[in-house]
């Protein structure tokens, strides 16, 4: 099974703080994603990437960058945490067939910026 | 822009009874749907998906429906049972730099009633 392991559930920190949010997948997947869940709001795409090193933003990058150094890992950092960041994030990857490709998901990393 | 969305925010429905959920895309060039199920405290994981050659497709008590006349996707479980409790996501795919990326509606939050 797939297997994508975000390595934090619960995170709590100060404005202004930099934050690291961690996900790595198994399965050998090229395009990995990060999303943030708010309610009302649904999944808004921050930033994803299709390959090493390769990044593109999604509809919400403002306040965020990512880092892509191994095809396993993906990284969502915030640089200077503020509380309108509080949220759950959830990652992801997949292995498209052509066009098509599900996406599996971690089990979220809920932050909370005080 | 192009989005998403549902149109029911919460839905109530007995044990035992069928559930509709909808969807409504607004991207005529979306030509793969998938939907998720969100259990409380865990990540979205996969239902069933369908590519825009397809007007209907069956799982296991589930059932998802395109029409691409009026851009309208539904999802169609049978039988719900207290386990189908959950926020259900619509998705679309949509191309972007090269690759995919899915764009998420806002949910329908499923409550089985006993």
């Amino acid at each position: 099974d797939v297997k994508v392991t975000q390595s934090s559930r619960y995170l709590v920190k100060r404005t202004g703080e930099k934050v690291f949010l961690e996900c790595v997948q198994d399965m050998d997947h090229e395009n990995m994603f990060w999303y943030r869940q708010d309610p009302g709001l649904g999944l808004r795409l921050i930033y994803f990437s299709y390959d090493v090193k390769m990044k593109e933003k999604g509809d919400i990058p403002e306040g965020y960058s990512v880092s892509r150094e191994k095809k396993e890992r993906f990284s969502l950092i915030l640089e200077s945490a503020s509380t309108n960041q509080t949220s759950m994030y959830l990652c992801a990857s997949a292995f498209y067939r052509g066009k098509t490709g599900e996406l599996f998901f971690g089990e979220g990393s809920r932050l909370t910026v005080l | 822009g192009e989005s998403v969305g549902l149109h029911l925010p919460t839905l109530s429905v007995q044990e035992g009874d069928n559930s509709i959920i909808n969807c409504a895309y607004s991207n005529s060039a979306s030509d793969y749907f998938i939907w998720y199920k969100q259990e409380s405290g865990k990540g979205p994981q996969f239902i069933i998906d369908i590519r825009s050659n397809m007007d209907k497709r069956q799982g296991q008590r589930v059932t998802v429906l395109l029409n691409k006349t009026v851009k309208h996707l539904s999802l169609q479980i049978a039988a719900t049972q207290p386990g189908d409790s959950a926020v259900y996501f619509c998705a679309e795919n949509e191309l972007s730099s090269g690759t995919y990326k899915y764009i998420f509606g806002t949910g329908t939050r499923l409550k089985v009633l006993a």
